[in-house]
């Protein structure tokens, strides 16, 4: 069955170290997300891409985060200056309009110290 | 706005059946999702209604009614590794899940 691969699984960054967490999303979804969970939290949404372009973002979404599809399989989610606030479990989600439901990766487990 | 309810826990033992209700508000509403998410691990799609009624996967039901703004999962003949959070999503406009804070699950045996 096809899934959403992230890499790592795992990162420990410095305070104030840029981070680029990575996804490959299904090969023929067409929507793409990042979420984040902090842990005991909920899930929230952060970001949504469609179409090469930002379709919707959260308020937790602001100037440090970015995200990319630099080739036809990569989705990446780039945290500028990473705070302590940001460890948390960041998940990647695909999804086709033809079809139910999200897919979602196993997730990046991001540490900040 | 948007408003999402569920119960916070459910406990069952093995093999019984349990309801998680869901009730919401959602501008430009076009289905209701379920998601399943066990400890440390990714959300999982379970269901989606777009029409009234009942859809049945196996174990698994999921019901809406979208002029109660209400649905439900009915997990049946539960089993120990039904141990987990649901979660009951609003699909609207824009195509983005929301979560809430979901219902523990927990099965005893």
């Amino acid at each position: 069955e096809p899934e959403v691969t992230q890499t790592p699984s795992h990162q420990v960054t410095q305070m104030g170290q840029e981070v680029i967490l990575r996804c490959v999303p299904i090969s023929n979804h067409l929507y793409f997300y990042w979420y984040r969970q902090i842990l005991g939290q909920k899930v929230e949404f952060l970001v949504s891409f469609y179409n090469n372009e930002i379709s919707e973002k959260s308020e937790i979404f602001d100037d440090q985060f970015s995200v990319e599809r630099p080739d036809g399989s990569n989705f990446t989610l780039k945290i500028r200056s990473t705070k302590l606030e940001d460890s948390a479990m960041y998940f990647c989600a695909s999804s086709d309009p033809r079809s139910y439901g999200y897919t979602f990766g196993s997730g990046t487990r991001l540490t900040v110290v | 706005g948007q408003s999402l309810e569920q119960p916070s826990e459910v406990t069952a033992v093995e093999g019984a059946i349990v309801q998680i209700n869901c009730t919401y508000q959602t501008s430009g509403f076009y289905g209701l999702s379920w998601y399943q998410q066990h400890d440390g691990g990714a959300p999982t799609f379970l269901s989606y209604n777009a029409l009234d009624g009942l859809e049945e996967t196996g174990r698994f039901s999921s019901f809406l009614s979208r002029s109660d703004s209400y649905g439900y999962l009915l997990l049946q003949e539960l089993q120990m590794k039904d141990s987990a959070s649901y979660f009951c999503s609003p699909e609207a406009a824009g195509n983005k899940l929301t979560f809430g804070g979901g219902t523990r699950v927990l099965v005893k045996p």
